[in-house]
């Protein structure tokens, strides 16, 4: 079973305009992580939200980590044609030592 | 630093036959994983070696083996293919744990017909 949803499933802006993606998740957890994936290549880490933080920055990218709701939203500002990809929210339960991944929400950016 | 290489990139087998998938790693990492992507899908788990020496099931680990050769390499057995095994295989590191930020390779894209 996934620990971690995306929502939208898909997206599509102009670029310029603010993408905003969301993942939920079922159980508690220790870290909610997001990655990038270009068509036909790995995953590459964007950032790390620890359970005990409410929001982080780094660059464009803008997270919130709301554990009450069990949910996580990823914003990245100012979007450019280069940021088309899928972006996947993956969770680490509390406890346990497995990382656990959405399937992702697909970001395309019209130039 | 090559990072996480995997060997080979693309692979079509008959259902029935064996194929190791190889990895390796130069960064020194403790931890490494294997992972499949199917369409639609996030990563989901199939093995995972916490340090070397150690090696314990994810989500989805039947039909698969694998083996910590040493600190740098991870290599996932299929002793006997099955179409429902294509898919698309991530190998990946990290320093310590999955807490920490992981690092994947290319990718080995599989199909069993």
């Amino acid at each position: 079973s996934q620990q971690g949803e995306e929502d939208p499933q898909a997206l599509s802006i102009q670029e310029g305009e603010n993408a905003t993606m969301n993942c939920s998740y079922k159980t508690s957890i220790n870290n909610l992580q997001w990655y990038r994936q270009n068509s036909g290549r790995g995953l590459v880490h964007l950032i790390l939200i620890r359970s005990n933080e409410r929001e982080k920055h780094s660059g464009r990218l803008r997270v919130t980590l709301d554990t009450s709701k069990k949910s996580s939203s990823l914003l990245i500002t100012a979007s450019r044609a280069a940021d088309t990809a899928s972006y996947f929210c993956a969770t680490e339960e509390t406890g346990g030592f497995k990382t656990i991944f959405g399937a992702g929400t697909r970001l395309f950016v019209k130039a | 630093n090559a990072g996480v290489t995997q060997t080979p990139k693309f692979q079509v087998l008959k259902t029935g036959q064996s194929m190791t998938l190889q990895c390796a790693q130069d960064m020194n990492h403790n931890s490494m994983y294997w992972y499949r992507q199917d369409p639609g899908m996030g990563l989901r788990l199939i093995y995972y070696s916490a340090s070397e020496g150690t090696t314990d099931k994810g989500e989805v680990p039947n039909g698969y083996n694998v083996s910590r050769l040493n600190k740098r390499e991870f290599s996932l057995r299929l002793e006997s293919a099955a179409p429902s095994q294509t898919s698309v295989y991530f190998c990946a590191s990290s320093e310590t744990g999955p807490t920490a930020e992981q690092y994947f390779g290319p990718g080995t894209r599989l199909t069993v017909t």
